[in-house]
């Protein structure tokens, strides 16, 4: 495997239930990063970790939790989600950026498209 | 006011034209600049960053940066329809930030 990967690529799920996206990155970075692409609004970044330490939170509800247990790999879980949370959730991954300095190139993996009945 | 402002198009050009994606940004400690081009029902692919003033080249794309005037941008040469995609601009200051993006068409 190269690059960011993915999975599920795409997941239905009810309001009640609860499920986990996963994201890996062969790229060798230490970055990683949740976004959200709704339909003609901006990419929304989500959490940042650097290091497996979580250091961006965007005032995202609660009913999304990141888990970071290594550089390589990321996790969103996701339980009681609401029909506006259906969306494509994006991962990326970079090497580490320096608080308000130079930042580097993100990579982002194919996504995962969420349908929330 | 958005920290980073695209026209959304959509942008129309015929084949071998050049195409001229516009962004500006509102936060002056912004210090690095990416261009991603993002094809329907697909993820962002990085394609251009700049960190100076200036021109960049890379093949058929060149970006611009203009920081005095908070401006940047990206001009594809000798336009394809395999161009015809979503542009996304992103710039960081504090945070990361994405424009909406400008949809390009390539008009065989």
């Amino acid at each position: 495997e190269t690059g960011v990967t993915q999975t599920p690529r795409h997941l239905v799920m009810g309001m009640t239930n609860k499920k986990s996206l996963k994201c890996e990155q062969h790229l060798g970075h230490n970055a990683m990063y949740w976004y959200k692409q709704s339909a003609k609004k901006p990419l929304e970044l989500m959490f940042v970790y650097n290091f497996k330490e979580q250091t961006e939170n965007n005032s995202v509800p609660s009913r999304f939790s990141p888990e970071c247990p290594n550089s390589s790999h990321l996790f969103l879980h996701l339980h009681t989600l609401q029909p506006e949370d259906s969306a494509l959730y994006l991962c990326a991954s970079s090497h580490p950026s320096t608080s308000g300095g130079l930042s580097y190139e993100q990579y982002f993996g194919p996504g995962t498209r969420l349908t929330v009945t | 006011q958005k920290e980073v402002e695209q026209n959304s198009g959509p942008l129309s050009v015929p084949e071998g034209a050049i195409a001229s994606l516009n962004c500006t940004y509102s936060d002056r400690v912004s210090q690095s600049f990416f261009w991603y081009r993002q094809y329907s029902g697909k993820s962002p692919e990085l394609i251009m960053s700049i960190y100076s003033n200036g021109d960049k080249e890379d093949g058929r794309f060149t970006a611009q940066l203009n920081k005095a005037s908070q401006y940047v941008s990206l001009l594809i040469r000798d336009s394809q329809p395999s161009d015809s995609a979503t542009y996304l601009c992103a710039v960081t200051g504090n945070q990361f930030y994405f424009g909406t993006g400008t949809s390009l068409t390539v008009i065989p």
